[in-house]
């Protein structure tokens, strides 16, 4: 079974540019959750769809970040404009809904983000 | 606010004894625990979970401990191995069905031959 994809690895920008990261979650997951982890801290839900509707976007700084789930497949998130403090690893993580192991996410390998 | 606590950065232990990796919570709402393991330049991969409906929950030489109690869990790693050297996260979730995960800040690992 192949995992969750994430593209890039890795990004360099300058403060206000914008950057977008791309998520294809375990075929069949229909949860998807986009997480911050910034150095030293443990990650961070951004934002949580159920195919491709918005479960909960309350930690997404909405001014800046966006991100779009079409077709409950791939996702994408958006930041434009980039600050430094967005300097994090991107996870995406995908879980099958409402089963015995509903759960258990797996995640992607991140995007790490250097904003300078 | 950080609801899932884990209070020691770091842990280095030798092969073959127990690792003992503690993490407190404190929202009453959370009903499900989980344990993930962290490589370098790697996503978190699922370790181990408990519902708190149990006290504790066993899978090969890893095992989870939970005291709702004083919100306390704990992973015991018996015996440890190099390859166990990584990071450890303790989550926590509010409901069952895909609810996100609280993470904790994490636990290096360091076993020692």
């Amino acid at each position: 079974e192949a995992g969750v994809a994430q593209s890039p690895r890795y990004k360099i920008i300058e403060k206000r540019q914008s950057v977008a990261f791309w998520c294809n979650p375990i075929s069949g997951h229909a949860t998807l959750y986009w997480y911050q982890q910034i150095l030293g801290q443990g990650p961070k839900l951004l934002i949580q769809f159920q195919n491709n509707g918005v479960v909960d976007d309350s930690q997404l700084p909405k001014d800046r970040f966006s991100a779009e789930r079409l077709k409950g497949v791939d996702s994408t998130l958006k930041i434009q404009p980039a600050k430094l403090e967005d300097s994090a690893v991107y996870l995406c993580a995908s879980s099958l809904f409402r089963t015995g192991r509903s759960y258990e996410q797996y995640f992607g390998p991140g995007t790490r983000l250097t904003v300078t | 606010d950080q609801q899932v606590k884990q209070n020691s950065p770091s842990l280095s232990v030798q092969e073959g004894r127990i690792s003992i990796l503690n993490c407190d919570y404190t929202n009453s709402m959370f009903d499900y625990f989980l344990w993930y393991k962290k490589y370098p330049a790697e996503g978190p991969t699922f370790l181990i979970s408990i519902s708190s409906i149990k006290d504790k929950n066993e899978d090969g030489r890893f095992t989870v401990f939970l005291n709702k109690s004083a919100k306390h869990l704990s992973l015991h790693i018996v015996p440890s191995q190099p390859g166990d050297s990584a990071v450890y996260f303790c989550a926590a979730s509010k409901a069952p069905s895909g609810y996100a995960l609280n993470f904790g800040k994490g636990t290096s690992l360091l076993v020692t031959p």
